[in-house]
């Protein structure tokens, strides 16, 4: 079974200051990790991908996050914080590339000015 | 190019009639995918479809709810007898063959009064 822990269900954060949200997962395959964001009223937009290739990955936005298997972790960091990342932030779980996707609870992303 | 499209964007029903909602995937993408969103359950797989096969619909809550696709293209969510549980954001995405990324439309959020 496959299942993904984000470890915060919400926080804040100063403009210009780092980010750092976190996921632990749980999977008896080799999986797929993702992080999705979720504007206000708006569709759900892939940030970044694990696929197994590099385990730094890069997404948009200046957000990246690391796969550490030793950890079981995907955290998303960003250096520093814009107002316009204030969201809502999901860390996913698939097997493979036509598989669901399994969600975790979300991260609710405040950044203050 | 054009992304996934669901309509309504909004539907209000009374406890007990059945709705339908619609899901345009992007042109060529293969698979297809409903979740839904709910304040209780977070977001949750429904069913999948590669072309016009599903052979993954271990996500419907029960059978008053189907889905089917057809010409491998528009897709129809069904809900009959609808309960006030269904009332949440039903979630359409696509994704092309061998491909991992799913992309997501906007939604319809569906309220039963």
């Amino acid at each position: 079974a496959q299942s993904v822990t984000q470890l915060d269900s919400h926080v804040s954060v100063s403009e210009g200051t780092p980010v750092l949200l976190r996921c632990n997962y749980s999977s008896s395959y080799s999986p797929s990790l993702f992080w999705y964001v979720q504007h206000p009223n708006k569709g759900l937009q892939l940030l970044l991908k694990y696929t197994s290739a590099a385990t730094l990955v890069k997404g948009i936005n200046g957000f990246e996050a690391e796969f550490k298997k030793s950890e079981t972790s995907f955290h998303l960091t960003k250096p520093s914080a814009h107002m316009s990342d204030a969201a809502e932030y999901f860390c996913v779980v698939s097997r493979y590339n036509t598989d669901k996707l399994i969600f975790g609870t979300g991260t609710r992303l405040q950044v203050f000015p | 190019g054009a992304g996934v499209s669901q309509s309504p964007s909004n539907k209000v029903t009374e406890k007990g009639k059945d709705v339908e909602l619609r899901c345009d995937p992007i042109s060529g993408h293969t698979a297809l995918y409903w979740y839904r969103q709910s304040l209780g359950q977070g977001l949750e797989f429904l069913i999948y479809f590669q072309g016009n096969s599903a052979p993954d619909k271990s996500g419907l809550p029960s059978d008053r709810f189907s889905a089917e696709r057809t010409g491998g293209s528009v897709s129809t969510l069904t809900i009959q007898r609808t309960q006030q549980e269904d009332s949440a954001v039903y979630l359409c995405a696509s994704s092309r063959e061998g491909l991992y990324e799913q992309f997501f439309g906007p939604g319809t959020r569906l309220t039963v009064l």
